[in-house]
């Protein structure tokens, strides 16, 4: 768990604006994954990422983007086209070859001003 | 796409009785069916995962059992403490192809608490 950062663990978004979080893993893992969680709710996912400039769409990517460009990041985009962000945000990482098991890293909570 | 059931929402047990979480699936090409725990405000943490090759798994104070037929999985965990206080969330997966990333359906989750 502990090779698996987010930051910040705040973030406060005006209308209109676009923020970033940041997501980065030294654990050497191939697949990482972004999921959503609302208050008492599950987990859904945004979207995922087997390998570095891949990455795929996953339930409820409207108003997301995301980048995949060095094995280790895997930063996530909340658009102004994103209506409703307020939600605690976790990323994630599994190893390629038998990587059933996810690592969270510690969430971002997204807040609107 | 697959939909993940849980039940109940919440579980109030008294230390050292046992809880029962469940869960039913709607994918049959799921096979990898894990579960988190996550106390208040941190990280999900796998606690237990099964496979479908398999119909149940334990491990200490933790066991799943797996239905493939009826399609739904179950966590219980035995002489409950206070520090198994806290939300817990099954999941569901299919397994693709060698190397994919695996796509993780959860539960709503259940919110277990153990009274002293």
């Amino acid at each position: 768990d502990g090779g698996i950062t987010q930051s910040p663990k705040y973030l406060f978004r005006k209308e209109g604006q676009n923020v970033t979080l940041s997501c980065e893993q030294n654990l050497n893992h191939d697949a990482m994954y972004w999921y959503r969680q609302d208050p008492g709710q599950g987990l859904r996912l945004i979207y995922y990422s087997q390998i570095v400039n891949d990455f795929q769409k996953g339930d409820i990517a409207e108003g997301y983007s995301v980048s995949r460009e060095k094995k280790e990041s895997f930063p996530l985009t909340v658009t102004s086209a994103q209506k409703n962000p307020t939600a605690f945000y976790l990323c994630a990482s599994s190893t390629e070859t038998g990587g059933e098991t996810q690592y969270f890293g510690p969430g971002t909570r997204l807040l609107v001003l | 796409g697959e939909n993940v059931e849980q039940h109940p929402s919440t579980l109030s047990v008294q230390e050292g009785d046992s809880a029962v979480i469940k869960c039913t699936y709607s994918d049959s090409a799921s096979n990898y069916f894990p579960w988190y725990k996550q106390e208040l405000g941190k990280r999900p943490q796998l606690i237990i995962d099964i496979r479908s090759n398999v119909g149940e798994k334990k491990d200490q104070r933790i066991a799943v059992t797996l239905n493939k037929t009826a399609k739904h999985f179950s966590l219980h965990i035995t002489e409950t403490q206070p520090e198994d206080s806290a939300v817990y969330f099954c999941a569901a997966s299919p397994f693709i192809s060698s190397g994919s990333a695996r796509q993780l359906t959860f539960g709503s989750g259940t919110q277990l608490t153990v009274l002293p």
